[in-house]
């Protein structure tokens, strides 16, 4: 198993740009969610979804669309891109046990600058 | 809400010595806590966790408690290392998706 896998590592955009980060995991997790990283803000959650075909909104979701056509694969787009959304991108997954807790396992990282 | 509170923001401790992380929660239906440790410029990874239905949980140098009641739970690590130090999230899960604490940035000094 690979786990969860992100791509691109780094990525440089300039404001106003649009591009997708794209996260995939071969668990068969039902879970997926994207977070961000800043210094100091911990990890705040922009989207997530409980299943293929179903997401939802997260704490910072302005300016970011998902979509969840398959239980592998989770994009999280920037429409259009602005300076602060430079930050850090995890991906993470998890399954619902038959006690309804599970841990996250988190992909490697997206590093976005937006200048 | 589903706010997590986590505290300190920045611990530094001699090698040797123990360091304790705090947070507190408000959502009654929080069922799960999981701890997080996430080494410079990489990925979180969890390190331990615990079930509402649970007071305690040891594995080695760590462990979590959990006070119901009163909504906190803390993470002890005892003999602290210099390879302990590393950014520490706690978090919180009721039905589906967990959210995190700021974390806690722990600096073991050799």
């Amino acid at each position: 198993n690979a786990g969860v896998t992100q791509t691109p590592k780094f990525q440089v955009l300039k404001t106003g740009q649009s591009m997708t980060l794209q996260c995939a995991q071969d668990m068969n997790h039902e879970y997926m969610s994207w977070y961000r990283q800043d210094p100091g803000m911990g990890l705040r959650l922009i989207h997530y979804s409980v299943g293929a075909g179903i997401t939802d909104q997260g704490e910072v979701p302005n300016g970011y669309n998902v979509s969840r056509s398959t239980t592998e694969d989770f994009p999280l787009r920037l429409l259009s891109a602005a300076p602060s959304q430079t930050s850090v991108y995890f991906c993470a997954s998890s399954n619902p046990s038959t006690g309804g807790v599970d841990g996250y396992t988190f992909g490697s990282g997206t590093r976005l600058t937006v200048v | 809400g589903e706010n997590v509170e986590q505290h300190p923001s920045t611990l530094s401790v001699q090698e040797g010595d123990s360091a304790v992380i705090k947070c507190t929660y408000s959502d009654s239906a929080s069922n799960y806590f999981p701890w997080y440790k996430q080494e410079l410029g990489k990925r979180p990874q969890l390190i331990i966790d615990i079930r509402s239905n649970v007071g305690e949980k040891k594995d080695q140098r760590i462990a979590v408690t959990l006070n119901k009641t009163a909504k906190h739970f803390s993470l002890h690590i005892t003999e602290t290392q210099p390879e302990d130090s590393a950014v520490y999230f706690c978090a919180r899960k009721g039905s589906y998706i967990p959210t995190f604490g700021r974390g806690t940035s722990l600096i073991v000094h050799p």
